[in-house]
């Protein structure tokens, strides 16, 4: 079993849908970050959230930090193509990064 | 400006030989890492180095042996190749912030094929 579960593993929307992602653990953390990477290329960094409870805002992207610190999701508003690629959640409970398996999404025109 | 950069982006070899893979950051951070991707995108960190310090060794085959001639590069080296050693190979990079996690900058990978 992974550290940080995230789902779904595939997501394919059409433009203008909601959607939300979840990363889930067993762990605590003192924060978490999600990461967006596109094919062929590495993963970018889209927010760190570090507070139980805390909503960060990303244009149309919502971030939010589980009360408990052991869960986060990522809710996408309208989606657009250019939103398509793999979301990637991770933490470092113990000092080292861990990373989800990540949520493949693919929004369609 | 690359602020992380790896060559080669692309590596192709057969089992068996030695191969290594570069990367350089002009970040002026003092952390740098590498991970590994599998074909089902999991990203598992293998190394990371801070200070010219091995910080984090996670339970990779010592065929695989991170060499730091200085800050701003971390390479590579893969002996005696295996087939399952066929992966997309990430360096990254970050300046200790002495708390939370850090933000890491990631280069564009190095995709590994070996037959």
């Amino acid at each position: 079993t992974q550290l940080l579960e995230q789902s779904p593993q595939f997501l394919s929307i059409q433009e203008g849908e909601n959607l939300t992602v979840y990363c889930n653990s067993s762990s605590v953390f003192s924060s978490l970050q999600w990461y967006r990477q596109e094919p062929g290329e590495g993963p970018v960094l889209l927010v760190t959230v570090v507070t139980g409870g805390e909503v960060k805002k990303l244009k149309r992207l919502t971030f939010q930090f589980g009360d408990a610190r052991k869960d986060s999701s990522l809710h996408i508003t309208a989606a657009q193509p250019g939103d398509t690629g793999l979301y990637l959640c991770a933490g470092a409970p113990i000092g080292d990064m861990r990373f989800g398996a990540g949520t493949r999404l693919t929004v369609k025109p | 400006d690359t602020a992380v950069s790896q060559t080669p982006k692309y590596l192709v070899t057969q089992m068996g030989n030695d191969k290594s893979i570069k990367c350089e950051q002009n970040l002026g951070h003092d952390t740098m890492y590498w991970y590994k991707q599998d074909s089902k995108k999991f990203l598992k960190i293998m190394f990371s180095y801070n200070n010219k310090e091995l910080i984090i060794n996670e339970t990779v085959p010592n065929r695989f042996s991170p060499k730091s001639p200085d800050k701003a590069h971390l390479n590579l080296h893969i002996n005696s190749l295996e087939l399952g050693d066929s992966a997309v190979y990430f360096c990254a990079s970050s300046q200790d912030s002495g708390g939370s996690p850090p933000k890491q900058y990631f280069g564009p990978g190095t995709r590994l094929t070996v037959t």
